[in-house]
């Protein structure tokens, strides 16, 4: 079974600017989570996908947005780039069965994406 | 708020020998998971371990095992038998699936280097 893959791999943009990433879960999985990981800050969730609805957002200003398509597959966007914004984001997919215990809590991650802002 | 707390940044073990990873976490909820990820150089993130509340077994997976004491809210990865694979960042996380919140929380880290 195919892991979690994010496209592009690498961006380099400039200060204003906007940026979409993309994020395609493993088969089967229905919720996608993002965060952004820094040196200094760690792992921070910015918001999590689920039936296509944000189900979790975390701490970050309305510049960065997301989306779920009927596949699973999800995008964040960050508009008007600062150079703070550069970092490692991460996407993580689940099974996130209904039931709120047993297996499929688990989060897999993708490769990431590193977006330099210049 | 849930919290976790890593509180060694930095550590080394030389290879074959065991070391031992601190976690602490900060919850008033019952029902959760807890979680060991692992981040080699190469940035991709893997799962290590998973704890489910509710068990009092501590969970293993081969030379990886937890030490989940629940009164206390730690939850320590033990690495037996250290391998030069090893090294990289490992990240304790909680996830509490209380009301629908699949919400991940994540410590900030320890850096594990294994010695030749």
């Amino acid at each position: 079974k195919a892991g979690v893959t994010q496209t592009p791999r690498y961006l380099i943009k400039t200060r204003g600017q906007q940026v979409t990433l993309s994020c395609s879960p493993i088969s089967g999985h229905r919720s996608v989570s993002w965060y952004q990981q820094t040196p200094g800050q760690g792992l921070q969730f910015l918001f999590e996908y689920f039936s296509e609805t944000q189900r979790n957002k975390g701490n970050f200003p309305g510049r960065f947005s997301g989306r779920q398509f009927s596949n699973s597959r999800s995008e964040m966007n960050v508009s008007t780039l600062e150079l703070g914004d550069s970092a490692l984001y991460l996407c993580a997919s689940s099974f996130r069965p209904r039931t709120s215990g047993g297996a499929g809590n688990e989060q897999f991650f993708g490769p990431g994406t590193r977006l330099t802002v210049l | 708020a849930q919290t976790v707390t890593q509180s060694q940044p930095e550590m080394s073990v030389q290879e074959a020998e065991t070391v031992t990873l601190s976690c602490t976490y900060d919850t008033s909820e019952n029902n959760y998971y807890l979680f060991w990820y692992k981040q080699p150089p190469s940035r991709q993130m893997i799962l290590v371990i998973r704890q489910e509340a509710y068990k009092q077994q501590n969970a293993t997976e081969n030379r990886f095992s937890v030490n989940f004491q629940k009164a206390a809210k730690s939850f320590s990865l033990k690495i037996s038998d250290s391998q030069l694979g090893d090294t990289a960042m490992y990240f304790c996380a909680f996830m509490n699936p209380t009301s629908g919140t699949y919400k991940y929380i994540f410590g900030t880290g320890t850096r594990l280097k294994v010695l030749a």
